[in-house]
């Protein structure tokens, strides 16, 4: 149980093109999920907090025209990435949490973005 | 603004040697969760802690979390190679505007050498 998807696992893109990612909770229905950044061998970067049918909460410093976040359903947020640049380029992480719990985030695979 | 210190930032052992990595925070936790992670992917949680004095087991790592709930440590007996990784400490609160957020510690590379 508690499983989190991500599509596409990697992506090339060109500069000044946007690309979307997918996270989905598979067996759990999450209210809030969450988009993270992480550079080589650090840790995690809280990039936004998603909710189901609002708007997302940015933390500071992250541009929201740049990564637009979208929590359509209970089961599916998608990060945007629009007019990427090469310092765009890193590993985007997501995670759910279980609507029914409190603590727990449950990780998807990340998706590895490279803008040439 | 909450932090979680995490220390060693790198560890190289022997395996079957012993270690401990620990998180510590001047701010009170809800909870305090471990994760290790593996190079280009997710992590995984390992453990959640929630109450003071807590101590949980999972085959060779032991996990704590402090009376105060501000710090928490995990400890692996006998390492393995298969135990090579980033290991990741994260803490929650349950209320206020963090509702649900998850504090990170910096992370600690494990590399255990056969």
């Amino acid at each position: 149980g508690a499983v989190v998807s991500q599509h596409p696992s990697w992506v090339i893109c060109k500069s000044g093109t946007s690309v979307k990612i997918e996270c989905r909770s598979l067996d759990f229905q999450a209210t809030t999920m969450f988009w993270y950044r992480q550079f080589p061998k650090q840790s995690l970067m809280l990039m936004a907090t998603s909710n189901e049918g609002s708007k997302a909460t940015y933390e500071q410093g992250v541009e929201k025209d740049k990564f637009l976040i979208n929590h359509a359903s209970l089961t599916l947020s998608t990060l945007t990435v629009t007019s990427a640049h090469p310092e765009d380029s890193s590993f985007y992480i997501c995670s759910a949490r279980d609507f029914r719990g409190v603590y727990e985030q449950y990780f998807g695979p990340g998706t590895r973005l490279t803008v040439t | 603004t909450q932090l979680l210190e995490q220390s060693p930032q790198f560890l190289s052992i022997q395996e079957g040697e012993n270690l401990t990595v620990y998180c510590n925070s001047s701010s009170v936790f809800s909870s305090l969760q471990w994760y290790r992670q593996e190079p280009g992917e997710g992590p995984v949680l390992l453990v959640t802690v929630v109450t003071g004095g807590e101590v949980k087991k999972l085959k060779r790592l032991t996990f704590q979390f402090g009376d105060a709930r501000k710090d928490s440590s995990l400890h692996i007996t006998a390492a393995q190679p298969g135990d090579t990784g980033l290991y990741l400490c994260a803490g929650a609160n349950a209320g206020g505007t963090s509702y649900g957020k998850l504090t990170f510690g910096q992370g600690t590379i494990l590399t255990v050498h056969p």
